[in-house]
């Protein structure tokens, strides 16, 4: 089965740049997407196919994805942002694949 | 926007089924635009795949299930439904529905999410 790592935890200063990495095989031939989930809510997509934005997520939210890596950043960080961020593709073999997690702690 | 509504049973018995349904206004779950997952998340833990179902009936599950979940639609309610049998303790979880356009793979709607915990 496809398996995507994630960091489990992440600290930012506020103002400072958030980057999230999401790691798995040859995952730049995957579209990879990104969501939030802030405590007790439903996840929240904040990044699509690799690096596009749904209509009213802030510019400060952009994403990456090269080789085995892909990547979620979050500039000029906010106390709002402080959440648990998820990275997913479909594999043909999995079908929805989610990474572990990653705690963003905004200090 | 698609807006997606989870109820059910919030306690469920060691080696029963559990049931839970979905209920979705702003599509048809017989219209043929939208997939229907169902996902689930253990306390303090990740997101899990469970299934979807699409307009057609086709279905496709999580292998890691062992086919234990099963999903259906019911379009005179707009509503699709999860059963989950032979539960034990690790499927205590916040079970989420959530809706992805046909032809993408992210999934972009999801419910609140309903905690159901399986305890005798």
């Amino acid at each position: 089965s496809y398996v995507l790592t994630q960091p489990p935890s992440v600290s930012v200063a506020p103002g400072q740049t958030a980057r999230i990495t999401c790691g798995g095989n040859n995952l730049g031939r995957k579209s990879v997407h990104w969501y939030q989930q802030k405590p007790g809510q439903a996840p929240v997509l904040v990044v699509y196919e690799d690096s596009d934005r749904p209509s009213g997520i802030p510019e400060r939210f952009s994403g990456s994805n090269s080789l085995n890596t892909a990547t979620l950043t979050i500039s000029r960080v906010e106390a709002g942002d402080e959440a648990d961020y998820y990275c997913q593709v479909w594999d043909s073999a999995s079908d929805v694949v989610f990474g572990g997690g990653t705690k963003l702690t905004v200090l | 926007q698609v807006q997606l509504q989870e109820s059910g049973p919030g306690l469920v018995k060691p080696s029963q089924t559990l049931s839970l349904t979905c209920t979705v206004s702003g599509g048809s779950v017989s219209g043929g635009d939208y997939y229907w997952n169902w996902i689930r998340q253990p306390a303090g833990k990740g997101l899990e795949w469970i299934g979807r179902i699409y307009a057609s009936g086709n279905t496709n599950y999580n292998p890691s299930l062992n086919g234990r979940a099963t999903i259906s639609a019911d379009a005179s309610k707009n509503h699709f439904s999860l059963r989950l049998s032979s539960v034990t303790a690790a499927d205590t979880a916040v079970y989420f529905c959530a809706s992805s356009d046909v032809g993408t793979t992210e999934i972009d709607s999801w419910g609140q999410g309903t905690l159901v915990t399986v305890s005798s």
